[in-house]
């Protein structure tokens, strides 16, 4: 088990379009979702961190207003640039933690391909 | 600082051979835990195995062991019997004070057929 879907795997869309993301824990319950960033060649650079029900903590440098996230439910995250622009297209990727345990490790969803023209 | 480093940025075997891939961290942590990531071309990030620091035992999955030094936070992952499909980036993380994850460069490692 612990399995994350992450969708959609890839957008292209014009600048200043809105885009969601979402990621869903199939098989398990997730209190704590995580989304990243990913730029070619490099690790992941955590952007929030978002906990079912309540708001999501933003990483410095991250505007919260730009990202916009929401954790309504155990098995959902969803994430959504808003008026995304060329400096926006990257990977995006999340993960989430089994409930039961901080020590949980993550599982992480394919990721998304954001390019925005 | 919590960091990690991986020191080689890649590395390249043939088939069936086994390799080392090598991590280093540093934390001031008496108690955390210790990932090893693999990120294949298809870009999704696969658990390959944990480590929790208070558990002298090596982690062992399958072909895939660690070399667990906590003195000299050392966390290298052995693969055995390498596969043209464990070609892939390999990330090491470990969870921070707050539950997060800190992670190395990377490794590319390259299996030859």
């Amino acid at each position: 088990g612990a399995v994350v879907s992450q969708h959609p795997s890839r957008v292209i869309c014009k600048s200043g379009t809105s885009v969601k993301i979402e990621c869903r824990s199939l098989d398990f319950q997730a209190t704590t979702m995580f989304w990243y960033r990913q730029f070619p060649k490099q690790s992941l650079m955590l952007m929030a961190t978002s906990n079912e029900g309540s708001k999501a903590t933003y990483e410095q440098g991250v505007e919260k207003d730009k990202f916009l996230i929401n954790h309504a439910s155990l098995t959902l995250s969803t994430l959504t640039v808003t008026s995304a622009h060329p400096e926006d297209s990257s990977f995006y990727i999340c993960s989430a933690r089994k409930t039961g345990g901080v020590n949980q490790p993550q599982h992480f969803g394919d990721g998304t391909r954001l390019s925005i023209l | 600082a919590q960091t990690v480093t991986q020191s080689q940025p890649e590395m390249s075997v043939q088939e069936a051979e086994t390799v080392t891939l090598s991590c280093t961290y540093d934390t001031s942590e008496s108690n955390y835990y210790l990932f090893w990531y693999k990120q294949p071309p298809s870009r999704q990030m696969i658990l390959v195995i944990r480590q929790e620091a208070y558990k002298q035992q090596n982690a062992t999955e399958n072909r895939f062991s660690v070399n667990f030094q906590k003195a000299a936070k050392s966390f290298s992952l052995k693969i055995s019997d390498s596969q043209l499909g464990d070609t892939a980036m390999y990330f090491c993380a470990f969870y921070d004070s707050n539950y997060q994850l800190i992670w190395g460069a990377g490794t590319k490692l390259i299996i030859k057929p």
